[in-house]
């Protein structure tokens, strides 16, 4: 069965940068583009981005350039996050999630059981 | 980028009750609209997709309709185990949005 695994939760000092991972399961990792998603209580859910888990290409949301750098090692079945420059409205729940794309509908079938970053001094 | 705003914030249900949830959508994004149900503490789970289609696995109380900019998710018979955040998502234009989500509660 298809399992997204995320690393866990993340206490940090604003100015630091934290990766967090998401390794995948269950499925041919490299047939499906990975997603990133933040929640927060007060902005609920926001899309970061996507990475091409075949090429390694990324499509970055405008608001998250140069705050989320998304990597993935194929060897290992695994994406990365990671976030840069924490600042005390970086903390968040972050999501992993597959994509669906069939060339037409996009959706995330697929969703990591979150991790939790918390930016505090 | 594609605003999605969705009614109501909140919503309580007695057994049994039919609800409806909608979405809307500032540009047209034909039917690609998913919904997803997340209960306390978990992640979202997919619940429909492409507007209309049922996920593999999900009871067959809950439905979506709607295309170009209006949709909406009804539960035909609000059960206990239904609890929870319900928010749709717009798959059509990057990057991708979400709604504010809607608290569904028993009453």
């Amino acid at each position: 069965q298809v399992q997204l695994q995320q690393s866990g939760a993340e206490l940090a000092k604003p100015g630091s940068s934290v990766k967090i991972s998401c390794k995948a399961s269950g499925y041919t990792f490299t047939s499906y583009y990975i997603s990133w998603i933040k929640q927060t209580t007060g902005q609920g859910l926001e899309y970061i981005g996507y990475i091409n888990t075949g090429s390694g290409g990324t499509n970055y949301n405008e608001k998250f350039k140069g705050k989320a750098t998304l990597t993935v090692d194929k060897s290992s079945s695994t994406a990365f996050m990671q976030l840069s420059s924490l600042t005390p409205d970086d903390s968040a729940v972050y999501y992993c999630a597959r994509d669906y794309y069939d060339g037409y509908y996009w959706y995330f079938d697929f969703w990591g059981p979150g991790t939790m970053v918390t930016v505090s001094s | 980028d594609i605003q999605m705003t969705q009614s109501p914030a909140s919503l309580s249900a007695s057994l049994g009750e039919t609800i409806s949830i909608e979405c809307r959508a500032s540009e047209d994004v034909y039917s690609n609209l998913a919904w997803y149900q997340q209960k306390s503490g978990k992640s979202p789970q997919l619940l429909i997709y492409a507007a209309n289609r049922l996920q593999d696995g999900v009871p067959s109380r809950f439905s979506g309709s709607g295309s170009g900019t209006q949709f909406s998710l009804k539960i035909s018979g609000m059960q206990p185990e239904d609890e929870g955040d319900y928010f749709c998502l717009q798959g059509s234009n990057f990057p991708y949005t979400f709604g504010a989500g809607t608290k569904l509660e028993l009453k």
